[in-house]
Order: structure tokens, then C-alpha cells, then sequence
């Protein structure tokens, strides 16, 4: 099976916009969908974005999604960051494998 | 409003058994695929087990097949995991979770908490 690689951690100040890569270890990253997930502190996750780029319905358009087949890698685009975005986010793909999540700090 | 509301949590000896449940509402529950997924404490997510609509497909994580069974009761909109011969490893919150097998998961229960130590 193959492995999905997070930054431990970002962090970003309000207003700004941050990436978070989701890099995949083999097998190619456009082959499956790639979801992410929001885990606010105390809480349980939150679908942000599925099937590469889909927002459900209530998430912010400020939240997008894309794939790099050149880097085999997927990345979560928050832009105008609120201090309500500070959360882990958890990338996944198919066969349930998740990466081990990225910690945002808005400061 | 879909819920998911997991129940059965709590502390339990290695080797012991536990047996969680999941009371959803809001959505034909017989209509849709369900899994278990555990985070351990100050960890990411894991998936544990899948079950299709019907009951007729299931899989396990290798980290627990063989010990734990996932079933379901579409007439009691309902959801369970039977977990046996329970280890430290297993210490987690529990999150019931539905979701497509290859899919993505569109809502998550609030979780349920399980400890295993003596």
C-alpha cells in the first residue's frame, strides 16, 4: 500500500492564505480522489473538501482543493485565514489510508 | 439534521471486550455504507472497518482483524463494533463515520472514547 505524507505543522497569520501539501509515496495521486478533513481541538472531523476539489455544502469558498502530478502531491488552499481555521487538517485517498495530519496555527 | 451518536465507550482490561454502538437519524440509514475510524490519543486517523449498506461486505485493518466484528441492524438504525482480545493499542476515540468504501466520509459522529489498561 502507499503512504501519505503531511508537514507536521504550518501556521500563517489572519488574512493570509496557506497551503498544506498531502504527498503520496507511490502510485500516482491522480489515480484516486483525494479528500481533507478539519479536526478542530476537542471536536471530531469535518469534510472541507472530497473527490479533489469539491466543497460540501456550508464550507467557506475559501477552502479549495487540487492535485500536482509533476510533485504526486495534493494540497488544501485556505486563503483569508480566520483564527476559526485553526485546527489539524487530514488528507485521504483510497483504501482509507489517511496522512498523519498538519497541524495550522493562525497567529 | 444527520446524526451519528456513538455509545459503549469506557475502560477496559487487556484482553476484555467492549462493544460500541452507533444510533443514527436523519437518513435512511439502510440506504448507506458505514465505518469505524479511531484516533488515538494525540494521533491522526485510522480507518478500522467498513460495512456496505446491506451487511453483506465488510473489511477490517489488518491492526484488527480477527478480533474485532463490525455489524449493523437497518430496522434499529444502528451500528456496532464487537471488540475482543483488546489491547493498549486499541485506546482510542471510536468515531462512527458514513462513507462509501473508496468514498469519502460525509459525516462523523462525535466519538466515543475507549481505554484499555489495567
Amino acid at each position: 500500500n502507499f503512504m501519505l505524507t503531511q508537514p507536521h505543522s504550518v501556521s500563517e497569520s489572519p488574512g493570509k492564505t496557506v497551503t498544506i501539501s498531502c504527498t503520496r509515496s507511490s502510485g500516482s495521486i491522480a489515480s484516486n480522489y483525494v479528500q481533507w478533513y478539519q479536526q478542530r481541538p476537542g471536536s471530531a472531523p469535518t469534510t472541507v473538501i472530497y473527490e479533489d476539489n469539491q466543497r460540501p455544502s456550508g464550507v467557506p469558498d475559501r477552502f479549495s482543493g487540487s492535485i500536482d502530478s509533476s510533485s504526486n502531491s495534493a494540497s488544501l488552499t485556505i486563503s483569508g485565514l480566520k483564527t476559526e481555521d485553526e485546527a489539524d487538517y487530514y488528507c485521504q485517498s483510497y483504501d482509507w489510508v489517511f496522512g498523519g495530519g498538519t497541524k495550522l496555527t493562525v497567529l | 439534521e444527520v446524526q451519528l451518536v456513538e455509545s459503549g465507550g469506557g475502560l477496559v482490561q487487556p484482553g476484555g471486550s467492549l462493544r460500541l454502538s452507533c444510533a443514527a437519524s436523519g437518513f435512511t440509514f439502510s440506504s448507506y455504507e458505514m465505518n469505524w475510524v479511531r484516533q488515538a490519543p494525540g494521533k491522526g486517523l485510522e480507518w478500522v472497518s467498513y460495512i456496505s449498506s446491506s451487511g453483506s461486505t465488510i473489511y477490517y485493518a489488518d491492526s484488527v482483524k480477527g478480533r474485532f466484528t463490525i455489524s449493523r441492524d437497518n430496522a434499529k438504525n444502528s451500528l456496532y463494533l464487537q471488540m475482543n482480545s483488546l489491547r493498549a493499542e486499541d485506546t482510542a476515540v471510536y468515531y462512527c463515520a458514513r462513507g462509501p468504501w473508496n468514498g469519502y466520509i460525509d459525516y462523523w459522529g462525535q466519538g466515543t472514547l475507549v481505554t484499555v489498561s489495567s
